[in-house]
């Protein structure tokens, strides 16, 4: 099983749909959690910390879920500018040093 | 702020050329990292940097090596290319753990894009 595993889409979703994406994680004592934003052909960049109690930052939630090893990220009014990968991030220890770990990423696609 | 660069942004290498790929950041992090991305399976770290000198293994790091002499700088070095090692890759930084805690934001370079035939 992946450390951190997330269906890869593409999620093609109408301008103004809501989507939400999930990422599950295996390792029960991971610290904390992100969604990265990637541009095709760009690098990747922070979008959103995502806390117990959940949190939003304008159109997008995210919320946790310790008890099921999941987060999720939804986005409401979906923009075309909203089309890119979204990578779900888990960091936990390892060696005694933070482990970063990765999702593969979802894409979504916002269609006119 | 430059914040985080990368050189060389493209290289095509013959099976066998040797190369390094240099990383600078300007945002005095002391953690710094590499990683390659292929299709369909995400970033995957390759070596890492706690601080300026030391230097360790991540989840891929054979047919890699790298050096960090100075804080700013990281640099990831492929011996004998294959054409296995064909991929994007991308240096990224961050602060100490001590610092920022667990809520770690990574600032990542541009990448640079490796062909190898």
């Amino acid at each position: 099983r992946k450390e951190v595993e997330q269906d890869p889409g593409p999620f093609n979703v109408p301008e103004g749909a809501t989507v939400a994406f999930n990422c599950t994680y295996s390792n029960s004592a991971s610290q904390s959690f992100f969604w990265y934003r990637q541009d095709c052909r760009k690098e990747p960049k922070l979008l959103m910390s995502v806390y117990s109690s959940g949190n939003e930052d304008g159109r997008f939630t995210a919320q946790l879920n310790r008890a099921s090893q999941y987060i999720s990220l939804l986005i409401r009014d979906s923009k075309l500018s909203d089309s890119a990968t979204y990578l779900c991030v888990v960091n936990g220890l390892s060696g005694g040093y933070q482990k970063v770990t990765f999702g593969i990423g979802t894409k979504l696609q916002v269609i006119p | 702020n430059a914040g985080v660069t990368q050189t060389p942004k493209f290289r095509v290498l013959k099976t066998g050329q040797s190369m390094t790929l240099l990383c600078a950041q300007d945002m005095n992090h002391e953690y710094m990292y590499w990683y390659r991305q292929d299709p369909g399976m995400g970033l995957r770290l390759i070596h890492y940097s706690v601080g300026e000198g030391t230097t360790a293994k991540g989840e891929v790091p054979d047919g890699y090596n790298v050096s960090r002499l100075k804080k700013q700088n990281f640099l990831l070095g492929l011996e004998s290319a294959a054409p296995s090692q064909t991929s994007v890759y991308f240096c990224a930084s961050s602060y100490s753990s001590e610092l920022a805690g667990w809520y770690n934001e990574q600032f990542f370079g541009p990448g640079t894009r490796l062909t190898v035939l």
